[in-house]
């Protein structure tokens, strides 16, 4: 079973934080995180083992709970370039990804 | 660097036609992994691969099939296509499955009509 994401769409404006959550119903041994732009593939932003350490890349971070087999991602002080929609995976030993938040960044 | 090559990027089929998307990696990643992505979707993993000879399904792997005779190639086969079908197909690669990143091809676009 995917994991699920919410919201499923946010709209800010630049300069503006944004938080994207992503559950599980199934345990999760690690959580990914990817941005797609539109017309081009998944790129790789970060990924969160077991120990609920929390990683970040420039003004992009995240967490990860594996007692609640939750993951936060948490995008401080957006910029224009951070629009796109954002996938988490997990799973055992298959990689399966939510639904995706589509974040749009207006100036 | 090379990383993860699919061929074709697009193409058209007939219903009923068969075709092989190809994907290669020159990573040395005994990782493969095929996803489809239906416009405004998210990805839903086909079959995956965890090295030379060793395939399973994913989470819709109906009217696909996988080999994986090297460590390099992982072709998808589509027997008698159908509009279903219609989607943007991603191949990926990991050294090391969830516990390392996926690398991305830039995608197959098949439409079947």
């Amino acid at each position: 079973q995917q994991p699920v994401q919410s919201p499923q769409a946010v709209i800010l404006r630049e300069g503006e934080d944004a938080v994207i959550n992503c559950s599980s119903s199934k345990a999760l041994y690690s959580v990914h995180w990817y941005r797609q732009k539109h017309g081009e593939a998944p790129v790789f932003l970060m990924i969160l083992l077991k120990g609920g350490e929390q990683k970040g890349h420039d003004k992009i971070s995240a967490s990860f709970n594996e007692k609640k087999q939750q993951s936060s991602l948490y995008l401080t002080a957006s910029q224009l370039s951070y629009s796109g929609t954002y996938f988490c995976g997990g799973g055992a030993q298959k990689l399966v990804f939510g639904q995706g938040t589509r974040l749009t960044i207006n100036p | 660097n090379a990383g993860v090559t699919q061929t074709p990027k697009f193409r058209i089929l007939k219903i009923g036609q068969s075709m092989t998307l190809q994907c290669a990696q020159d990573m040395n990643h005994n990782y493969m992994y095929w996803y489809r992505q239906d416009p405004g979707m998210g990805l839903k993993l086909i079959y995956y691969s965890v090295g030379a000879g060793i395939t399973d399904k994913g989470e819709v792997p109906n009217g696909y099939n996988v080999s994986r005779s090297t460590t390099e190639d992982f072709p998808l086969r589509l027997e008698l296509a159908a509009p279903s079908q219609t989607s943007v197909y991603f191949c990926a690669s990991s050294s090391g499955g969830i516990l390392e990143k996926l690398f991305f091809g830039s995608g197959t676009q098949l439409s079947v009509l």
